[in-house]
């Protein structure tokens, strides 16, 4: 079953297309932030960070681009695979205080 | 696998309950966090321990309670138990204080009726 919210955004994409997901963050000072995946009835799982005094961080098959002037947090996906079907949250953190999430975005891929 | 580990699975109880959540945090991790996901609220922080301590509070209601024991683990204590209530409650783990990755337990379910 779902285990989380039914509204969310939903970005629907053709498998082997690159999938694109934003995120606008709260907290200019924050100062770490992580991008997790949440499959249906799992925890999140990590997928990708980046601090603050970078603005691009690469990692296998996915890219995560900050810009602090907006408060605004990137993810990309290459080649976007079945699997990656699954909602996407964005954390923000400043000084190991606790994680404060972003709504998620619901990622669909179909064939 | 992220290493955490949290049980019961699933839980289903009556309103007025108490339950009791048990988490075990990655080898090496100090740092404890608890969360709750609810359908129309998204993660929201409860509560961090660090090595025993508590170390931050969130949104977390009179009602709840968590510690940290010698050995790591953490228990989430959730009493008088409201419809209200049910949701999933992630625990997480970090090795220390410090801005880094927290990692997942795979949750409870919690279903209050």
């Amino acid at each position: 079953g779902e285990s989380v919210g039914l509204h969310l955004p939903t970005l629907s994409v053709q498998e082997g297309d690159n999938s694109i997901i934003n995120c606008a963050y709260s907290n200019s000072a924050s100062d770490y932030f992580i991008w997790y995946k949440q499959e249906s009835g799992k925890g999140p799982q990590f997928i990708i960070d980046i601090r603050s005094n970078m603005d691009k961080r690469q990692g296998q098959r996915v890219t995560v681009l900050l810009n602090k002037t907006v408060k605004h947090l990137s993810l990309q996906i290459a080649a976007t695979q079945p699997g990656d079907s699954a909602v996407y949250f964005c954390a923000e953190t400043l000084l190991a205080d606790k994680l404060i999430f972003g709504t998620g975005t619901r990622l669909q891929v179909f064939p | 696998d992220s290493g955490v580990t949290q049980t019961p699975k699933h839980l289903i109880t009556a309103t007025g309950q108490r339950v009791t959540l048990r988490c075990s945090p990655r080898s090496g991790d100090l740092s404890v966090y608890w969360y709750q996901q609810s359908l129309d609220q998204g993660l929201q922080f409860l509560i961090q321990y660090y090595n025993g301590e508590e170390r931050a509070k969130g949104n977390i209601l009179e009602r709840f309670s968590a510690q940290q024991f010698p050995d790591l683990h953490s228990e989430l204590n959730l009493s008088s138990l409201e419809l209200g209530d049910s949701a999933l409650y992630f625990c997480a783990s970090s090795v220390r204080l410090g801005s880094e990755t927290q990692y997942f337990g795979p949750g409870t379910r919690l279903l209050v009726l």
